[in-house]
């Protein structure tokens, strides 16, 4: 079986700070790994995507995310956060097929 | 996006009575997938088409039925609704398993 683990539920930065949001996945060979946003009464949003090759991915709006298969980790950062950041963020794996298993989200606050 | 639609984007239902929520896409994607989204479990799949008039369940597909006649249109529909099945249902299309999935704006449903 395979999951998804972000164990930070809320986070709250200062605009400006660095931010990391961690994503631990559990899967038997090297899955293809997603951070989705979600801004409130939205949609999901694609920020990044890894299938393979270089294991640091970068993404939209200055986001990036570094696939480590020995921590079996996916966490994803950004340098300097901005107010319009603030939103829900989950992570997401498939094996290559079609079910995407969602991580429970993680709550992002930014404080002005 | 892949043109995504869902419709109604909110409704308010009694408990026993059928409801069906109408996922409408323009991007000719094949796979088509019906989600729930609920405090604390992330997205949850549902049940999913991979072509017309082909679907499968989800991991929480208990009360729900799904029909898809047309490569555009993917039809979620709750038989009896309860108010178990009150949560906010997203509708995503993908082309391909080694593509990402896009998503619609949702549809919050409340069952009284």
């Amino acid at each position: 079986a395979q999951s998804v683990t972000q164990p930070d539920i809320h986070i709250t930065v200062s605009e400006g700070a660095s931010l990391e949001l961690r994503c631990n996945y559990s899967y038997g060979a090297t899955p293809y790994l997603f951070w989705y946003v979600q801004s409130p009464g939205q949609g999901l949003q694609l920020l990044l995507k890894y299938f393979s090759g270089d294991t640091l991915v970068q993404g939209i709006k200055g986001f990036e995310a570094e696939f480590k298969r020995s921590q079996s980790s996916f966490n994803l950062r950004k340098p300097s956060v901005h107010w319009s950041d603030a939103a829900e963020y989950f992570c997401a794996l498939t094996g290559g097929g079609n079910k995407l298993t969602f991580g429970t989200g993680t709550q992002l606050k930014v404080e002005l | 996006d892949a043109g995504i639609t869902q419709s109604p984007r909110h409704k308010v239902t009694e408990t026993g009575t059928p409801v069906t929520l109408r996922c409408h896409q323009t991007e000719n994607h094949r796979y088509m997938y019906w989600y729930r989204q609920d405090p604390g479990h992330g997205l949850r799949l549902i049940h999913y088409s991979y072509g017309v008039k082909d679907t499968d369940k989800g991991e929480v597909s208990d009360g729900y039925s799904v029909s898809r006649s047309k490569t555009e249109d993917f039809l979620l529909t709750l038989e009896s609704a309860t108010s178990s099945q009150t949560s906010v249902y997203f509708c995503a299309t993908q082309w391909d398993p080694s593509y990402e999935q896009y998503f619609g704006p949702g549809t919050r449903l409340t069952v009284t």
